[in-house]
């Protein structure tokens, strides 16, 4: 069965600090991976989508960008923190031939 | 652009009472999502529709998808404290690549 994890469940870091979230997907190849943001009570952004290894897009303009060195490895990064990064930071996958999104626990990013 | 709105935002209701959230796309839809996130944790699918009026069933849950695939809706009967949470819809484009446009979440609250 496919699985996602993603690390750190939660993080606090101060503005101006690098930032590198984490998604890995297993029991599935080729999967689309998504980054989300979702701020307290509010419903989800989608950040970057990737449909491949080295191939992503971003719909929002913003300090984070994403990479996706393996095929089932997803990345978040920033160079330098701003306190409106704070939210919780899903990542999900589908299949290359279906809709339906999994997505991982999240990570829960304070800045502080 | 494209979106989708969810109605109501909030719902409170006693146990036992029924609920229900509606879904209205600015364009044609290919498919229908739904997704529960319990509070602190994340979306988790539930169904997905594709069928021009389709309704679907789940124990006390049931979906219907509008005849123009522009709309939506999912009715509890008899609310239990486990459906506590938020409820999204996601429409996928007629043109879609496989992105979701999210609903903003209807929260649903139990009253004690």
């Amino acid at each position: 069965s496919q699985t996602i994890h993603q690390w750190p469940a939660t993080l606090v870091q101060p503005v101006g600090s690098p930032l590198s979230l984490e998604c890995t997907v297993e029991g599935t190849s080729n999967p689309n991976l998504y980054w989300y943001r979702q701020a307290a009570g509010r419903g989800l952004q989608l950040l970057f989508y990737s449909v491949g290894i080295g191939q992503i897009s971003s719909e929002v303009p913003q300090n984070l960008s994403a990479s996706r060195p393996q095929d089932r490895q997803f990345i978040l990064s920033s160079k330098k923190l701003l306190l409106s990064d704070s939210g919780f930071y899903l990542c999900a996958w589908s299949g290359d031939s279906s809709y339906e999104q999994y997505f991982g626990p999240g990570t829960r990013l304070t800045v502080t | 652009g494209q979106q989708v709105m969810q109605i109501p935002q909030y719902q409170h209701v006693q146990e036992g009472e029924d609920f229900t959230t509606y879904c209205n796309s600015s364009t044609t839809l290919s498919n229908i999502q739904w997704y529960k996130q319990r509070p602190g944790g994340h979306p988790v699918f539930l169904i997905q529709l594709v069928k021009s009026g389709e309704v679907k069933k789940q124990k006390r849950l049931t979906f219907q998808f509008g005849e123009a695939k522009k709309n939506s809706s999912l009715h509890i009967t008899a609310t239990q404290t486990t459906d506590v949470g938020t409820y999204f819809c996601a429409g996928v484009p007629m043109d879609s690549n496989y992105q979701l446009i999210w609903g903003a979440g209807t929260k649903l609250i139990i009253k004690p």
